[in-house]
């Protein structure tokens, strides 16, 4: 149970175009999703937290323009990456708290984006 | 914020010996900390946790200790395997009721065999 489906896996597309990342919970309601984004063999940096039905939370230095999240349901939270940049490229990843666990929280399978 | 460090940032032991990554982290409030195995291009995937309430959890060979006054937890691995090569990751969260936690910045373990 617990599960969070994340799409694309990877994707690539051209310099000023937009991307947008879905993370679906399967068998729960998410009512809080985090999206991290890891560059190569660094950590997990959170980048934002969406909560349903309300704007999201971005962390310091990450711009709100350029990183889309909507959290419309329970059950769908997106990421849009727009006009996208080869800086941009990265592992983009959600994560939601899993309900009933005490704080254990459920990640997606992660999105390779890479912009030429 | 909170701020979370970990050591070392790489780690090679011989297959069967014990493995040992440490993590500080600085908020006083938090209160839950899990431990995160990835594997390259893959989703991490949670191995043990602990709550500041307990001062040590283990799961086979996989254990953590958590010294609430210092503000420090490890990860002890034992009869380590080839397949536990994966880089890990520690983690802190100032609350289990959904708020967001901070991750250490990765151990990438190499299990020789």
């Amino acid at each position: 149970g617990a599960v969070v489906s994340q799409h694309p896996s990877w994707v690539i597309c051209k310099s000023g175009t937009s991307v947008k990342i879905e993370c679906r919970s399967l068998d729960f309601q998410a009512t809080t999703m985090f999206w991290y984004r890891q560059f190569p063999k660094q950590s997990l940096m959170l980048m934002a937290t969406s909560n349903e039905g309300s704007k999201a939370t971005y962390e310091q230095g990450v711009e709100k323009d350029k990183f889309l999240i909507n959290h419309a349901s329970l059950t769908l939270s997106t990421l849009t990456v727009t006009s996208a940049h080869p800086e941009d490229s990265s592992f983009y990843i959600c994560s939601s708290l899993i309900p009933g666990h005490g704080g254990g929280y459920t990640f997606g399978s992660g999105t390779r984006l890479t912009v030429v | 914020g909170e701020n979370v460090e970990q050591h070392p940032s790489t780690l090679s032991v011989q297959e069967g010996d014990s493995a040992v990554i440490k993590c500080t982290y600085s908020d006083s409030a938090s209160n839950y900390f899990p431990w995160y195995k990835q594997e390259l291009g893959k989703r991490p995937q949670l191995i043990i946790d602990i709550r500041s309430n307990v001062g040590e959890k283990k799961d086979q060979r996989i254990a953590v200790t958590l010294n609430k006054t210092a503000k420090h937890f490890s990860l002890h691995i034992t009869e380590t395997q080839p397949e536990d090569s994966a880089v890990y990751f520690c983690a802190a969260s100032t609350s289990n009721t959904g708020n967001q936690f901070y991750f250490g910045t990765g151990t990438s373990l190499t299990v020789i065999p």
